[in-house]
């Protein structure tokens, strides 16, 4: 079974900073990672998601990268607000087709002014 | 834009008692999950329902718990005998099967309390 290893448990930036957040990956078959933000009391969110024939995907202020000979990809946040305070979880499919997602431990980012 | 939707928002139970946990998925979907968060914790699988049947459970997903999808529109979750232990959020999440289904969207979740 797929499973994920994602880093660091919590982390705490200025304003404008970029917060980093890894994730490790153990089946090299599967070709499909997400990640998901989640506010306190909501659901998660799809917040960007990368296939591994690339090595980096943007959108917005959300940059994906993907080492796929590492087996890792990670979450960077750009211009970091204090809107972004969340916690960020990364995912992989389980197994091939449409399947469940397992999902990493989590991040919680607390962006301060 | 369609969202997953879920009642009740927070049900609390007393031990022993059954619930049903109701979600909406987005309409043209076809996959179906249910996700359990206890507390603090990361989103942990449950089940995941295709064409009226269940594809895959985990080992959570014991003989306490069915799912079923009664109309169209609806997808439920019961726990036939609540333990103080089944306290979480539980997610409903729906994909289009597109893009080898990957693409889960979540409700806003029910929060159980079982006392």
């Amino acid at each position: 079974q797929q499973q994920v290893k994602q880093s660091p448990q919590s982390l705490i930036v200025q304003k404008g900073g970029i917060p980093i957040i890894n994730c490790a990956y153990e089946n090299t078959a599967f070709d499909y990672f997400p990640w998901y933000q989640q506010f306190p009391g909501k659901g998660p969110a799809l917040l960007i998601a990368i296939r591994p024939d690339v090595s980096e995907k943007k959108e917005g202020r959300f940059t994906i990268s993907f080492n796929k000979s590492a087996k890792q990809f990670s979450l960077h946040i750009m211009d970091s607000q204090p809107g972004d305070s969340a916690t960020y979880f990364c995912a992989a499919p389980q197994n091939s087709g449409n399947t469940p997602l397992v999902f990493g431990k989590g991040t919680r980012l607390s962006v301060i002014a | 834009e369609p969202e997953v939707t879920q009642t009740p928002s927070h049900q609390v139970t007393q031990m022993g008692q059954e619930v049903i946990l109701r979600c909406v998925p987005i309409s043209n979907h076809l996959y179906f999950y249910w996700y359990r968060q206890i507390l603090g914790q990361k989103v942990e699988f449950l089940v995941s329902f295709y064409n009226n049947e269940i594809s895959e459970k985990s080992e959570i997903f014991d003989d306490q718990f069915s799912v079923e999808r009664p109309d169209g529109s609806n997808f439920t979750l019961k726990i036939r005998s609540t333990k103080l232990e089944d306290s979480a959020m539980y997610f409903c999440a729906s994909s289009d099967g597109l893009a080898g289904g990957y693409e889960q969207y979540f409700g806003p979740g029910t929060r159980l309390t079982v006392t």
